[in-house]
């Protein structure tokens, strides 16, 4: 399973853009980037997730490095709420084949992000 | 509305006892997940299961157990063989469909403590 580097910290101040950094040096070629946040005693929540291509959605901005080692994830404007721990994750995708692995995800220890009023 | 319920929110466990944790989803998901979550750390899988009556180790499956016997839960056990049970639990569930991936929906969480 690819192993996956973030910060173990950053801050922000609202309204302004936050670019949070992951390293996935091992992921191979069907192994997804997923990103999830989690607030303080909750459950983490989907955020965001790609395989090569740069991706967008509500709430943020994926961006892939074209060697896929590593990736980026983009609030484009934070806010109070956006307050959390971020998990960069990788996903086995691609052929299942019997693979016991298949859809596993495997969390790091995460960044947590703390905004600034 | 649609989710997933973990219940009790907080659990204690006496020295040799086992307890069983509970996970019920309404999402109509087939595959669900324990993950358990150390403090300042991220989540390890513990089990998963990809459909009823079939689950699958994960990481850290040593001193857990779980059965699958309906779709829309996937109870816990942590059993006494499990010396360090103090932890936060999180049980997730997705769709699962053959070679795509699936988003994973997680629940609240339990957290246990030993007494």
């Amino acid at each position: 399973d690819a192993k996956t580097t973030q910060p173990n910290s950053m801050e922000s101040n609202e309204e302004e853009p936050v670019h949070l950094p992951c390293n996935h040096s091992t992921i191979s070629g069907t192994d997804y980037i997923h990103w999830y946040r989690q607030l303080p005693s909750q459950g983490p929540e989907y955020v965001i997730h790609g395989l090569t291509s740069n991706v967008n959605n509500r709430m943020a901005s994926l961006a892939i490095a074209e060697d896929r080692k590593s990736s980026t994830l983009i609030l484009h404007r934070a806010t109070l709420r956006d307050a959390a721990v971020y998990y960069c994750t990788s996903q086995r995708g691609g052929d299942n084949a019997g693979g016991t692995s298949y859809g596993k995800l495997t969390f790091g220890q995460g960044t947590i992000l703390t905004v600034h009023p | 509305d649609g989710g997933i319920t973990q219940s009790p929110k907080y659990l204690f466990r006496k020295e040799g006892q086992n307890v069983t944790l509970s996970c019920e989803q309404n999402l109509n998901h087939d595959a669900m997940y324990w993950y358990r979550q150390d403090p300042g750390q991220g989540l390890r899988l513990i089990y998963y299961s990809q459909i009823v009556n079939d689950f699958q180790k994960g990481d850290i499956a040593e001193g857990y157990s779980v059965s699958r016997e309906k779709k829309e839960s996937f109870p816990l056990t942590v059993t006494s063989a499990q010396k360090n049970p103090t932890a936060f639990y999180l049980c997730a569930s997705s769709p699962w469909t053959s070679g795509a991936l699936e988003t994973q929906y997680f629940g609240p969480g339990t957290r246990l403590l030993v007494l």
